[in-house]
């Protein structure tokens, strides 16, 4: 597609149930990271994928986090046993290459509500 | 750790009225500064980038940034805000060596007509 595609747009979702965010990645873009945005705080690093590369997984917040790329494209990132601090905007950026010479693309991102 | 401050959370301007957002990092050694920029309804959009040479960068729609390395500082200018250039902004720093990106909580600005 024309830009970076994430889905859904937003989820409500009870206290302990698991949920997947997707991204849809610039194709031909081979870094793809994960943040989230909580209300009134920047943006917070989760996780990073260049390539065939070992993923950067130094901002997951805890083991109910994970993420995964599949074919060096599409990306879920799962969160087990949601809790109500959970609750964010799940950004996802690709880039051509790593950052420091190109630029990140942002998607939209998933409003995760945790009730 | 590294980190990014924004020093305000809002601002609020009218138009015609001369801009400069601060933005401070806490690391030492090389890096690369970014802002980024979020209008209502849209995506994340990169505003202007340091890398080196000049530490005055120029951006998009009449903004630049002035990366001062002694007061680890790369605060964003613009000398006459437009009401279009409501928007949320966000600094943003690469350490050397690191693969993420360190963003700052970002400053909501506001132009009044």
């Amino acid at each position: 597609g024309a830009g970076v595609s994430q889905s859904p747009s937003n989820k409500v979702t009870e206290k302990g149930k698991d949920v997947e965010l997707r991204c849809d990645p610039i194709s031909g873009h081979t870094a793809l990271y994960w943040y989230r945005q909580s209300l009134g705080q920047g943006l917070e690093f989760l996780i990073y994928f260049q390539g065939n590369s070992a993923p950067d997984k130094s901002g997951l917040p805890s083991d109910r986090f994970s993420a995964e790329r599949t074919g060096g494209s599409v990306s879920t990132l799962t969160i087990q046993r949601t809790q109500q601090e959970d609750s964010a905007v799940y950004l996802c950026a690709s880039s051509a290459r790593a950052v420091g010479a190109e630029k990140l693309f942002f998607g939209s991102g998933t409003q995760l509500s945790v009730l | 750790a590294q980190s990014v401050s924004q020093h305000n959370h809002h601002v609020i301007l009218s138009e015609a009225a001369s801009l400069e957002l601060g933005c401070n990092y806490s690391y030492g050694g090389t890096v690369n500064l970014f802002w980024y920029v979020q209008y209502p309804g849209q995506h994340l959009q990169l505003l202007l980038k340091y890398f080196s040479g000049d530490p005055l960068v120029k951006g998009i729609k009449g903004f630049e940034a002035e990366f001062i390395k002694s007061k680890f500082s790369f605060n964003l200018r613009k000398p006459s805000v437009q009401w279009s250039d409501t928007a949320e902004y966000f600094c943003a720093v690469k350490p050397g060596g690191y693969n993420k990106l360190i963003f700052g909580a970002g400053t909501r600005l506001a132009v009044h007509p």
